[in-house]
């Protein structure tokens, strides 16, 4: 079955690390997100990758780092430097005129 | 800066009304308006929307965008417990080189009670 997968589901990380997200997705899209939900302020965009070996901060950047190296593949890294980390975090991808498509999420919870 | 915004935050029915909900926008360069449901994790697309006054349906929910008035509105009728949900409404803008993003609502949180 094509569709993204988040992993982990759960994170649990003390203040002060660095933790990487991961997102693959077997649809052979070209467009891949990154989006930060926390509770009463709906999804916020990270980062974007259009193709391989490029990206675009999004409007809340600062602490994380992104990769594109492969089409398949967007790991989030959430910094130390980012100052309230814990959030639900969400991958999604899109073809060419079609919708995003979600993965389920990681919960990141940060001490 | 582009903006989206939903109303209401939150909605109470009872099983078998009929429910509208809300989504405005400013924003430049749009190409697109799209509804997600998201219950407990990803969300999932429900309707998108491209061209003035044309409805888009699906069962009980429909859709109709206002490209003039620059809204959108999601109905659901017969509710049912199972449409217990956040609605996501975003817009999808052109952000040059040709690159494509959204920008979410904070979404209506919908409860649907028996």
């Amino acid at each position: 079955d094509g569709g993204i997968t988040q992993s982990p589901k759960y994170l649990f990380r003390k203040e002060g690390q660095n933790v990487t997200l991961s997102c693959e997705q077997n649809l052979n899209h070209d467009a891949m997100y990154w989006y930060r939900q926390d509770p009463g302020q709906g999804l916020r965009l990270i980062y974007y990758s259009q193709i391989v070996n490029d990206f675009q901060k999004g409007d809340i950047a600062e602490g994380y780092s992104v990769s594109r190296e492969k089409k398949e593949s967007f790991p989030l890294t959430v910094t130390s430097a980012q100052k309230n980390p814990t959030a639900f975090y969400l991958c999604a991808s899109s073809g060419p005129n079609s919708p995003l498509h979600f993965g389920n999420g990681t919960r990141l919870t940060v001490t | 800066e582009d903006k989206v915004v939903q109303s209401p935050l939150s909605l109470v029915v009872h099983e078998g009304d009929t429910v509208t909900l809300n989504c405005s926008y400013e924003v430049t360069n749009f190409r697109s308006l799209l509804w997600y449901k998201q219950e407990k994790k990803a969300p999932t697309f429900l309707f998108m929307l491209t061209s003035s006054g044309i409805e888009k349906k699906s069962g009980r929910l429909s859709s109709i965008l206002d490209k003039k008035e620059l809204f959108s509105i999601l109905n659901i009728t017969a509710t049912q417990t199972g449409d217990s949900a956040v609605y996501l409404c975003a817009v999808g803008v052109y952000s040059g080189a040709g690159s494509y993003q959204l920008t979410f609502g904070k979404g209506t949180k919908l409860s649907v009670i028996p």
